[in-house]
């Protein structure tokens, strides 16, 4: 089935270490995006990719990287930088038009401790 | 980037008509107006979308103000699935740039 698939699901990380959430579409999307949802709040954009090898930061990029070398993927690494890196993860993917629906992936929940 | 603004919660009976209200005044000409929902722990699910006129699809309608400064989602007859937080978006070249959502209570 077509569609966008994050893991691992669940992700608990000792403070100070680095970690890489995956993010994998076969939608053929050329667009792809990283938001961040803390509880009770609505998704804030971390970083988000239009092409391959080209990526922008979005408002909260600082403490995150990210890379997009093929189409279908674009993993989100969470640095020992972010100050406060616990929070849900998600990922989202559409074509670049405006007009067209972004697909999410289910998200990933890091736990830092 | 489009700022949203829309009320913290609404509540609604079921097989009753739902008004969702967003204002977003910064909206450029050529952004889209998105509506998704989420549930807890999920990812947000695409509602519907459009430019200037009023939009229908098999899950809800979506009525433009003719400024373009805000839009209205209407679910004409709320069920207990609907209940979830609304997020209404700009998509400015696809990019998405969310607020904090009306949470949906429907109750039965």
């Amino acid at each position: 089935d077509g569609g966008i698939t994050q893991s691992p699901k669940y992700l608990f990380r000792k403070e100070g270490q680095n970690v890489t959430l995956s993010c994998e579409q076969n939608l053929n999307h050329d667009a792809m995006y990283w938001y961040r949802q803390d509880p009770g709040q609505g998704l804030r954009l971390i970083y988000y990719s239009q092409i391959v090898n080209d990526f922008q930061k979005g408002d909260i990029a600082e403490g995150y990287s990210v890379s997009r070398e093929k189409k279908e993927s674009f993993p989100l690494t969470v640095t020992s930088a972010q100050k406060n890196p616990t929070a849900f993860y998600l990922c989202a993917s559409s074509n670049r038009a405006s007009n067209t629906e972004a697909f999410f992936g289910q998200g990933t929940r890091l736990t830092v401790v | 980037d489009a700022k949203t603004t829309q009320p913290n919660s609404m509540e609604s009976n079921e097989e009753e008509p739902v008004h969702l209200p967003c204002n977003h005044s910064t909206i450029s000409g050529t952004d889209y107006i998105h509506w998704y929902r989420q549930l807890p722990s999920q990812g947000p699910e695409y509602v519907i979308h459009g430019l200037t006129s009023n939009v229908n699809n098999r899950m809800a309608s979506l009525a433009i103000a003719e400024d373009r400064k805000s839009s209205t989602l209407i679910l004409h007859r709320a069920t207990l699935r609907d209940a979830a937080v609304y997020y209404c978006t700009g998509a400015s070249y696809g990019k998405l740039t969310f607020g904090q959502g009306t949470i949906l209570t429907v109750h039965p």
